[in-house]
């Protein structure tokens, strides 16, 4: 079983829609979680973090964690065609250890 | 100013050469980590290092030694280097208490 998991896409959404994307992890351990984006050619950039369970949002972003499934999700509203990357999950089970998942692809259409 | 900074950008050599690929961070981080990212763009951790001190080692062959001269320095020494090498390497530091981590641009090595 992966450390982390992700469905690898492409998920395609049209501009507007509300972009879905979703995690699981192995280990009951961890502590912290992440989401990235990475345009092609790039290197990942840390968008959103969250540590408890609930929601959080930031802008258009929304990260949701349940700790008890073992899942983390983020949500995209009002996706534009800037949004189209690769969207790694990524958890931390402490300091000094960061596992991520293979990342979803995202195309958002306009 | 750049935060965590890579050479080489790209880097092609040919098989069983040794290469080096030199990290550095500017933001004060106690923790670097080495990712290497397949063609399939997973990002699977090498190797995280603490204040200079190795705290993971995953399960990497023994060609490849990272060596932390300070703690705003991690650089990869790769021996001996094979087709699967190939792969985009990525430099990473967090901050003490902080498993964020930031990246640097990645270094695209190419064997052939």
């Amino acid at each position: 079983q992966k450390e982390v998991e992700q469905n690898s896409g492409p998920l395609s959404v049209p501009e507007g829609a509300i972009a879905s994307l979703n995690c699981t992890y192995s280990d009951r351990g961890s502590q912290s979680f992440f989401w990235y984006r990475q345009y092609s050619g790039k290197s990942p950039e840390l968008i959103m973090s969250i540590y408890s369970n609930g929601d959080k949002e930031d802008g258009r972003f929304t990260a949701q964690l349940n700790k008890a499934s073992q899942y983390v999700s983020l949500l995209i509203r009002d996706s534009q065609p800037s949004d189209s990357a690769t969207y790694l999950c990524a958890v931390s089970r402490h300091d000094n250890d960061m596992r991520f998942g293979a990342g979803t692809r995202l195309t958002v259409k306009p | 100013d750049t935060a965590v900074s890579q050479t080489p950008k790209y880097l092609v050599t040919q098989m069983g050469n040794d290469k080096s690929i030199k990290c550095e961070q500017n933001l004060g981080h106690d923790t670097m980590y080495w990712y290497k990212q397949d063609s399939k763009k997973f990002l699977k951790i090498m190797f995280s290092y603490n204040n200079k001190e190795l705290i993971i080692n995953e399960t990497v062959p023994n060609r490849f030694s990272p060596k932390s001269p300070d703690k705003a320095h991690l650089n990869l020494h790769i021996n001996s280097l094979e087709l699967g090498d190939s792969a985009v390497y990525f430099c990473a530091s967090s901050p003490q208490g902080g498993p964020e981590a930031f990246f640097g641009q990645g270094t695209r090595l190419t064997v052939v």
